[in-house]
């Protein structure tokens, strides 16, 4: 098993371009979710999906979408990037309620 | 809100010391709470974990109790390895066994040989 994958794992983009963060899991687990980790702040979720087809916000929602079309990915969308989306952004799968949740390497974004 | 508070860092340690990284949280109910491990450059992994008050969660020689009347669940390791520096991460997630999980800041742990 590869376990969660993320692609890229670094990216430079300029203040308004638009992007997509991938992310994919082999674990086939229902609940998947993307957090973004800054210096001093911890991790703070940003959306999450409890199954294909259902999607939710977090904690730090604005200026990113996602869907869910198959259980195997969970794509996070940059729409027109800002330098305060400078971060890295992991994403994360678990099979179910309390259970641990699996982490991916991570993307390193960086907005100029 | 649910929120976790953890020791600021960094600690810096020598071989063999021991460790305790303090952690209390705020929450409604029976959170489950996690220690999380982020070694240089990967992802966050689970260390260890407690679902219910007095629980002990343990691996790797490290160990956390649940502890309900001080809302805590601080790590602590006998003695720390030069391959434990790593970043240490506590979090909770909610009475129903919540998918989402409140984190605290990290503490940055360096053990010197």
């Amino acid at each position: 098993n590869a376990g969660v994958t993320q692609t890229p794992k670094f990216q430079v983009l300029k203040t308004g371009q638009s992007m997509t963060l991938q992310c994919a899991q082999d674990m086939n687990h229902e609940y998947m979710s993307w957090y973004r980790q800054d210096p001093g702040m911890g991790l703070r979720l940003i959306h999450y999906s409890v199954g294909a087809g259902i999607t939710d916000q977090g904690e730090v929602p604005n200026g990113y979408n996602v869907s869910r079309s198959t259980t195997e990915d969970f794509p996070l969308r940059l729409l027109s990037a800002a330098p305060s989306q400078t971060s890295v952004y992991f994403c994360a799968s678990s099979y179910g309620r309390g259970a641990e949740q699996f982490f991916g390497p991570g993307t390193r974004l960086t907005v100029l | 809100g649910d929120s976790v508070t953890q020791m600021e860092g960094p600690v810096t340690l020598s071989e063999e010391a021991c460790l305790t990284i303090n952690c209390t949280y705020t929450a409604t109910g029976y959170p489950s709470l996690f220690w999380y491990v982020q070694y240089p450059g990967e992802g966050l992994q689970l260390l260890l974990k407690a679902t219910k008050a007095d629980d002990k969660g343990s691996n790797k020689g490290f160990e956390a109790t649940y502890r309900k009347e001080t809302t805590s669940f601080h790590l602590e390791k006998g003695s720390v390895q030069v391959s434990d520096s790593a970043v240490y991460f506590c979090a909770l997630s909610d009475q129903g066994g919540s998918e989402k999980l409140v984190f605290g800041k990290g503490t940055k742990l360096t053990v010197n040989p």
